[in-house]
C-alpha cells in the first residue's frame, strides 16, 4: 500500500488569509499527482493533475506545485473565502494505474 | 450531461444478503474504479478496470467482486456483506493514462451509503 501523507489534517483559516498544505508521496515510480476538492455531501471534484517535476498549476485563487524528486506537492489558497471550506485530497498515481489517496486536508474558513 | 451515476444512493441491508451497486458513465471512459471512504482512513481503492473485461485489485478488494462486460458499466458486487463493509462507496471514471506522460482527472459518482447490520 502506497504511503500518501497530507498535513495538516485540518485547519481553520480566517477569511481573507492565505494558507497552504502539503501532500507527500513516494518519489519512486512516479506517474502523476492529482488534487481534488471535496465538499460535504458532494463528490470529489478534480482541481489539478500534475505530471512533471516543477509543474505549477492555478485555478482562480488556488494553485499547486509539484516536486517529484523529493516527493511533495503544495496546495495554496490565496485570500481564503467561506466557499473554500472543503476537504482537499491528493492522490498519487504510479506506473500500475492504481490511485492512492491521502486522508485529506480539511479546511474551514471562518467569516 | 457528462456524468457518473450510482444506484442505489442509500442501502441498509443485513449480513449475508448479496447486493450489487451499479455504476454507469456516459463519457466513453476506459478507466473505472471503486473506492470506499471511512472516517479517518480516506478514500481507498477497491477494484479498478482499464477496459472491458480487464479488472484488477486495488488496496482493499477482500469481500468484493466487480465485472466490466460493457465499457459504460462497472458494478460492485458484495456476495456476502458483513458489518465491516458499512461505508460510503464512490465509483469514478476517467480516460486511460497513456504512455506520453499524460494523466487524466477522475470523475466521481454521487456516492452510495451502505449500512450492513
Amino acid at each position: 500500500i502506497l504511503n500518501v501523507e497530507q498535513s495538516p489534517q485540518s485547519l481553520h483559516v480566517q477569511e481573507g488569509d492565505s494558507t497552504n498544505f502539503t501532500c507527500s508521496f513516494p518519489s519512486s515510480n512516479f506517474y502523476a499527482l492529482h488534487w481534488y476538492r471535496w465538499e460535504t455531501a458532494k463528490s470529489p471534484e478534480a482541481l489539478f493533475v500534475m505530471t512533471l517535476n516543477g509543474d505549477e498549476k492555478k485555478k482562480g485563487r488556488i494553485s499547486a506545485t509539484l516536486n517529484t524528486k523529493e516527493g511533495y506537492s503544495y496546495l495554496y489558497i490565496k485570500g481564503s473565502q467561506p466557499e473554500d471550506s472543503a476537504t482537499y485530497l491528493c492522490a498519487f498515481k504510479g506506473g500500475n494505474n492504481r490511485l492512492a489517496f491521502g486522508k485529506g486536508n480539511q479546511v474551514v474558513v471562518i467569516p | 450531461e457528462a456524468q457518473v451515476t450510482q444506484n442505489p444512493r442509500y442501502l441498509i441491508t443485513v449480513t449475508g444478503k448479496k447486493l450489487t451497486v451499479t455504476c454507469s458513465q456516459n463519457m466513453n471512459h476506459e478507466y473505472m474504479s471503486w473506492y470506499r471512504q471511512d472516517p479517518g482512513l480516506g478514500l481507498r481503492q477497491i477494484y479498478y478496470s482499464m477496459n472491458v473485461e480487464v479488472t484488477d485489485k486495488g488496496d482493499v478488494p477482500e469481500g468484493y467482486k466487480v465485472s466490466r462486460k460493457e465499457k459504460r458499466n462497472f458494478p460492485l458486487i458484495l456476495e456476502s456483506p458483513s458489518p465491516n463493509q458499512t461505508s460510503l462507496y464512490f465509483c469514478a471514471s476517467s480516460l486511460l493514462s497513456g504512455t506520453g506522460g499524460n494523466s487524466y482527472e477522475q470523475y466521481f459518482g454521487p456516492g452510495t451509503r451502505l449500512t450492513v447490520t
